[in-house]
């Protein structure tokens, strides 16, 4: 079972305001990674970490911010939500040597 | 073109039937995913493959890399394995490209 948690599942909140996802897991694992997934559509990657202070954008272009303060911990903000920033957004994590990535259930974000 | 594709997108069954997925892609690849999404969104990794076969339960995955080819194989599906399945091949450092899943539907 992995143990990689995304908080909260399912948010609605109106345009212009701050929102943080929350993304945490207890394996120890150095690599996270935050995808974005429309509706239909494929996961992109929007941001990964190799570690503590690391921190790198991915694939696809986003508005988004991470931190990685502590090594189980990869929130991702949002200063000022938008409509467009209505998605799924998908935190996983691996371990360095290991291909295999732990998925979180998801956050599934409407911006009204 | 996406650097990976899937068929078929959409696949309808009969409870007990065989079901193959599959992906073809078209970059130099260190691994390939086969990886399970449900309704409410949560994904959960099938498989991890860099050559041959593997086998778990009902479910078998094979990858050719010559061809740059992997199928998916379910064997007596059940509705229960209503989902979509995505594809993603691992690149250099680590990164994953998925194709864009196929929706299976079991039907009792």
């Amino acid at each position: 079972e992995a143990d990689i948690y995304q908080t909260p599942r399912y948010l609605v909140i109106g345009t212009g305001k701050k929102i943080t996802l929350e993304c945490s897991q207890t394996m120890g694992h150095d690599k996270m990674y935050w995808y974005q997934q429309d509706p239909g559509m494929e996961l992109h990657l929007i941001h990964y970490s190799y570690g503590v202070n690391s921190t790198e954008k991915g694939d696809l272009s986003s508005e988004s911010t991470v931190s990685r303060i502590r090594t189980e911990h990869f929130p991702l903000t949002l200063e000022s939500a938008r409509p467009s920033h209505t998605s799924q957004y998908l935190c996983a994590s691996s371990e360095w040597g290991r291909a295999e990535a732990f998925f979180g259930q998801g956050t599934r974000l409407t911006v009204v | 073109k996406n650097e990976v594709e899937q068929s078929p997108q959409n696949l309808t069954a009969q409870e007990g039937e065989f079901i193959t997925i599959n992906c073809s892609y078209s970059v130099g690849i260190s691994a390939l995913h086969w990886l399970q999404q449900h309704p409410g969104g949560g994904i959960v990794s099938l498989f991890m493959l860099s050559s041959g076969k593997k086998k778990h339960g009902r479910l078998i995955a094979t990858i050719n890399i010559q061809e740059k080819h992997s199928s998916l194989h379910i064997t007596a599906s059940h509705p229960r394995d209503s989902a979509v399945y995505i594809c993603a091949v691992e690149t250099s450092g680590s990164r994953l490209t998925f194709g864009e899943g196929t929706q299976l539907t079991v039907n009792p």
